[in-house]
């Protein structure tokens, strides 16, 4: 079946240095990944998306990386800061007939970002 | 710009009862999507709408249904409620669906089924 794994457990990175966050899938083949963040009680918000024929975007202190032969993507935040601390989200987007058929999100992964 | 907005935002019911959620999304964009988030299972894709007619559903009963009116936006409603229907609703909205499009969210409603 189908499947989208993120790091289960809180992840507590110190400030300053650089959060890692993975995105493993399987049984899957994504046209595009997405990122979202998740403060608790809002809803998520757009950060970065990247497409199949990608390996990396960068957006400010934001990198994403996309290995669709590992089925893996990576997060980068670098010069991590305690305002970074929130839940992110990857979400993977298939297209099949004439469009896509939405997005399917991970669980999430929620990063401290300890002072 | 107007977010998109989500009404109302605390919802209680009792088991068995109906729920009718709201979603306007933003401005010039066509479609909507709703998920559920439930404590620990993270969002599950609910129902898309575009242009009016559904697009798509998740592995969801058909007590789950909605519809979008010709302003897009668009309500939920769930009919014979249960406990485990007790979950954060999210309302999402974009340019026509061609995905890649990036969704934004509102900021939901929370339904409690006593």
């Amino acid at each position: 079946s189908q499947k989208i794994e993120q790091n289960s457990e809180a992840l507590n990175i110190q400030e300053g240095k650089t959060a890692t966050l993975t995105c493993n899938y399987t049984n899957y083949s994504p046209a595009y990944l997405q990122w979202y963040r998740q403060d608790p009680g809002r809803g998520p918000v757009f950060l970065l998306l990247i497409r199949e024929n990608e390996k990396e975007k960068r957006k400010e202190r934001l990198k994403v990386t996309f290995d669709t032969t590992l089925k893996q993507s990576l997060f980068h935040i670098t010069a991590s800061q305690p305002a970074d601390s929130a839940t992110y989200l990857c979400a993977l987007v298939s297209l099949s007939g004439g469009g896509a058929d939405g997005l399917t999100f991970g669980k999430g992964t929620h990063l401290i970002i300890q002072p | 710009e107007a977010g998109v907005t989500q009404s109302p935002t605390h919802l209680i019911k009792t088991r068995g009862q109906q729920a009718t959620l709201r979603c306007s999304p933003i401005s010039g964009h066509t479609s909507v999507y709703w998920y559920q988030q439930a404590l620990g299972l993270g969002l599950q894709f609910l129902l898309w709408y575009d242009e009016g007619e559904e697009r798509n559903r998740g592995n969801f009963p058909p007590r789950f249904s909605g519809r979008q009116f010709p302003n897009y936006s668009s309500e939920l409603n769930v009919n014979a409620l249960e406990l485990e229907d007790s979950a954060l609703y999210l309302c999402a909205s974009s340019l026509a669906n061609v995905g890649y499009n990036e969704q934004f969210f509102g900021p939901g409603t929370r339904l409690t089924v006593l």
